[in-house]
């Protein structure tokens, strides 16, 4: 079975504070994905990256940046967090390829609330 | 650009009811679809999807969508439901060539009352 880990489930952070949410996959796919979910707005697309140090912003990518140094990992941080990033996010990754490859699995989430 | 519609944002069945939830969506060329599912506390999980084939896909738990491309539509339907379905629905697309992004509809609340 594919696993995305997300490493923390829940946090609380500080207005301002530097926040990052960690994701790792295990099943050696190229393309990994940030989304975050608020009710009533479904899941929005913040960055994603189809190869290591690449990366390219979705829908919402202002207030967030990313790396991924390696294929495995892809981490989210919120420069100075702020009360309207309160939300969960959601990290996905994928295989590279067309079809019935192109299938996205997500981890658990992590629920952020910025005070 | 690519976006998905679920006009539906909240459905209130009894058990044993039919189901089904809409789903439209906006794209310049060929499709993936997919149906996501997300119990109460629960990551998402993927119930169906379409790549190319029949248009008529069935999917785990006894969920089935038909993509009907004349009407850029992809509804997930049931028959019978079931107290255990009671979840949030997320209709998505992405386009058939190995990197695009997912774009995720604004998702469909269902309550099954027993």
């Amino acid at each position: 079975d594919v696993k995305v880990t997300q490493s923390s489930r829940y946090l609380v952070k500080r207005t301002g504070e530097k926040v990052f949410l960690e994701c790792v996959q295990d099943m050696d796919h190229e393309n990994m994905f940030w989304y975050r979910q608020d009710p009533g707005l479904g899941l929005r697309l913040i960055y994603f990256s189809y190869d290591v140090k690449m990366k390219e912003k979705g829908d919402i990518p202002e207030g967030y940046s990313v790396s991924r140094e390696k294929k495995e990992r892809f981490s989210l941080i919120l420069e100075s967090a702020s009360t309207n990033q309160t939300s969960m996010y959601l990290c996905a990754s994928s295989p590279l390829g067309a079809g019935d490859r192109n299938t996205i699995y997500f981890g658990e989430g992590s629920w952020l609330t910025v005070v | 650009a690519q976006s998905v519609s679920q006009h539906n944002h909240h459905v209130i069945l009894s058990e044993a009811a039919s189901l089904e939830l809409g789903c439209n969506y906006s794209y310049g060329g060929t499709v993936n679809l997919f149906w996501y599912v997300q119990y109460p506390g629960q990551h998402l999980q993927l119930l169906l999807k379409y790549f190319s084939g029949d248009p008529l896909v069935k999917g785990i738990k006894g969920f089935e969508a038909e993509f009907i491309k004349s009407k850029f539509s992809f509804n997930l339907r049931k028959p019978s439901v079931q107290w255990s379905d009671t979840a949030e629905y997320f209709c998505a697309v992405n386009g058939n060539f190995g990197n695009e992004k997912l774009t995720f509809g604004t998702g469909t609340r269902l309550t099954i009352i027993p």
